[in-house]
């Protein structure tokens, strides 16, 4: 597509349900990125996909969060048995590998864990 | 994780005035990058400059890249009330170019 599509844009949820939130890239942009942005914060990374090379998970706080993509088309992040402190707008990114890394950045997902 | 520093915090302005932002980082880099934040949602790309430029202009934005200081300065002039956003700086690391170094952003306010 023309842009970085991520849905739902806004998903409310009780605690300890399990959410996925999805990532629809730029074609063509074997890069993807998964960030965490809690209200009036900067951008905490979460995951790196490039390509087939295994992904840089680094950044996943516990191991209720985790990531799949297939290829190089969508991504889904996976929280499972949410909790409120995981209330936060999550952002996908995608970018040409290779080049200046230059971000095209989705809309985001925010979640609210009541 | 290591993370670009910007600064002021909040910015408050009004309309017509420049706005100036800084951010500094700490490692070797390739080039650094601004993006622009409305309302909690998407970044969108502003300009990039790599290092071994030290000024770049885009419209009403001027970058400048003082390697030697590590720090970068955004420079909007005459800002209009429609440039009120958070603005994040993000270096790509010199031999790494896979994640970015973030700041933790600027807050502008253009007041009309």
């Amino acid at each position: 597509g023309a842009g970085v599509s991520q849905s739902p844009s806004n998903k409310v949820t009780e605690k300890g349900k399990d959410v996925e939130l999805r990532c629809d890239p730029i074609s063509g942009h074997t890069a993807l990125y998964w960030y965490r942005q809690r209200l009036g914060q900067g951008l905490e990374f979460l995951i790196y996909f490039q390509g087939n090379s295994a992904p840089d998970k680094s950044g996943l706080p516990s191991d209720r969060f985790s990531a799949e993509r297939t290829g190089e088309s969508v991504s889904t992040l996976t929280i499972q048995r949410t909790q409120q402190e995981d209330s936060a707008v999550y952002l996908c990114a995608s970018s040409l590998v290779g080049g200046a890394n230059v971000l095209t950045f989705g809309a985001g997902s925010r979640l609210t864990v009541l | 994780s290591q993370q670009g520093e910007e600064d002021p915090q909040a910015l408050s302005i009004q309309e017509g005035e420049n706005a100036t932002m800084n951010c500094s980082y700490k490692t070797s880099i390739n080039n650094l990058q601004w993006y622009r934040q409305n309302s909690g949602r998407g970044l969108v790309h502003l300009i990039l400059i790599r290092s071994n430029e030290r000024e770049k202009h885009s419209g009403r934005l001027r970058v400048t890249l003082d390697t030697s200081k590590k720090s970068s300065s955004l420079l909007i002039t005459a800002s209009r009330a429609a440039d009120t956003a958070s603005y994040f700086c993000a270096t790509v690391q010199a031999g790494n170019n896979r994640k970015l170094i973030w700041g933790l952003g600027t807050s502008l306010a253009v007041n009309p």
